[in-house]
Order: C-alpha cells, then structure tokens, then sequence
C-alpha cells in the first residue's frame, strides 16, 4: 500500500549547525508534501508546503526539497535553535483526495 | 488564523465507558478528520467527514464512530472504551479548495 518513510527517527544537532530529515513516498500520483511541527504536548502546525511542479521552496531558515523521479523530499532547517526542538512530521497526498499518508516522525533536539 | 479546538484535553475513563471527543473549527471548513497518533506509528486516520452529516471510514475505524451533525463540529465516539484505545486523539479540518489541514491542541485519552 502507500506509505511514507521518515528517517532518521531522531536527530541531536547543535545549536547553529543545519538538520536535513529525509522522506520517501511510495505513490507516483502523489503531488502535495507538508511538513509539520509538533512541540511538547501541542498539535502539529504546518511549517512549510511543497507542491510538485516546484524542486524547492525556501522560507527564511526552513527550505524543502523534492525529487520527483526518485520520489522523495527532505527538510532543511540551517542555523538552528533550541526553539527548533521538537517532533517533525512530514506527509505525501494527492490532488482530490482526503488521504495524506503521514512519515513516523523525527524527534530533533537541538543542544545549546 | 484558523483555530480547531478540542475541548477536552486530557481524560482519563473506564474500559467500557463511552466516551465522547469533541472538536470545533472556525474556518467553515468542509472537510474534518479525526487522527489516532501513537509513537513509531506516525498519524493514522480514523474517520474524515466531507461535508455536514458525511463520513468516511479511515484506516483504523474498528471501535469508532463519528458523528458531523453542523459543519463547525465533528465528534469522535468511542461506544465501549477500551485500553488499547489509550492514544493521542488529533482533530483536524481542511477548506475544500486547499491542501492544507490544519489540526487541533489534541486530547490525551487514557483508558484504565
């Protein structure tokens, strides 16, 4: 079936250093990947969004990636803070649908 | 700002009881979901309802049910709690003309 994986599952950086999460679909149809940020005890929030007639997308710190042929897209967070700590998930859907099959989530920790 | 709020955060019930999740968005949004998050297992779909009185099954509808009786509002029912039902419960909504879902604080349910 379809799915996304996530990797690495968790991620130590230090304060200043960039962090890259990568993420891998299955379905070729799908053309919507978000990213989202889930801190301690709260909700994800969407962070930033890349459809799949862009190769990247870039807001302020935060940058994503996608790769169409090899099917898979990554987040960039460079310069980091500790304020960047948290779960980050990322997701893959297509146009029409409901179905936004989520990856399993990367812990980063940044270390002041 | 769209704001989905789940009114109940954390609960604590009895295997057996009924239990009801309640979620409320502003954004007079068509679609609403209804997430399971459990770690290493990432965002599963229980139900997404895509308009008033609609409703779809997920990936993990078994000891469920839904129900969408106004648009702004979309009930999670647990009929006979169980403690495998002891999770993360995410409420989320999404525009018809967007991609984006946007998810609530969550409710914390502990089943004992």
């Amino acid at each position: 079936g379809e799915n996304v994986e996530q990797h690495p599952s968790t991620l130590s950086v230090q304060e200043g250093d960039s962090a890259v999460i990568k993420c891998t679909y299955s379905d070729s149809a799908s053309n919507y990947f978000p990213w989202y940020k889930q801190e301690l005890g709260k909700g994800p929030q969407l962070i930033i969004d890349i459809r799949s007639n862009v190769g990247e997308k870039k807001d302020q710190r935060i940058a994503v990636t996608l790769n169409k042929t090899a099917k898979h897209f990554s987040l960039h967070i460079t310069e980091t803070q500790p304020e960047d700590s948290a779960v980050y998930f990322c997701a893959a859907s297509k146009g029409g649908t409901y179905k936004y099959i989520f990856g399993t989530g990367t812990r980063l920790k940044v270390l002041a | 700002d769209v704001k989905v709020t789940q009114s109940s955060r954390y609960l604590v019930k009895r295997t057996g009881e009924k239990v009801f999740l309640e979620c409320v968005q502003d954004m007079d949004h068509e679609n609403m979901f209804w997430y399971r998050q459990d770690p290493g297992l990432g965002l599963r779909l229980i139900y997404f309802s895509y308009d008033v009185k609609m409703k779809e099954k997920g990936d993990i509808p078994e000891g469920y049910s839904v129900s969408r009786e106004k648009k702004e509002r979309f009930s999670l029912i647990l009929e006979s709690a169980s403690t495998n039902q002891t999770s993360m419960y995410l409420c989320a909504s999404r525009g018809i003309l967007g991609n984006t879902i946007y998810f609530g604080e969550g409710s914390w349910l502990t089943v004992v």
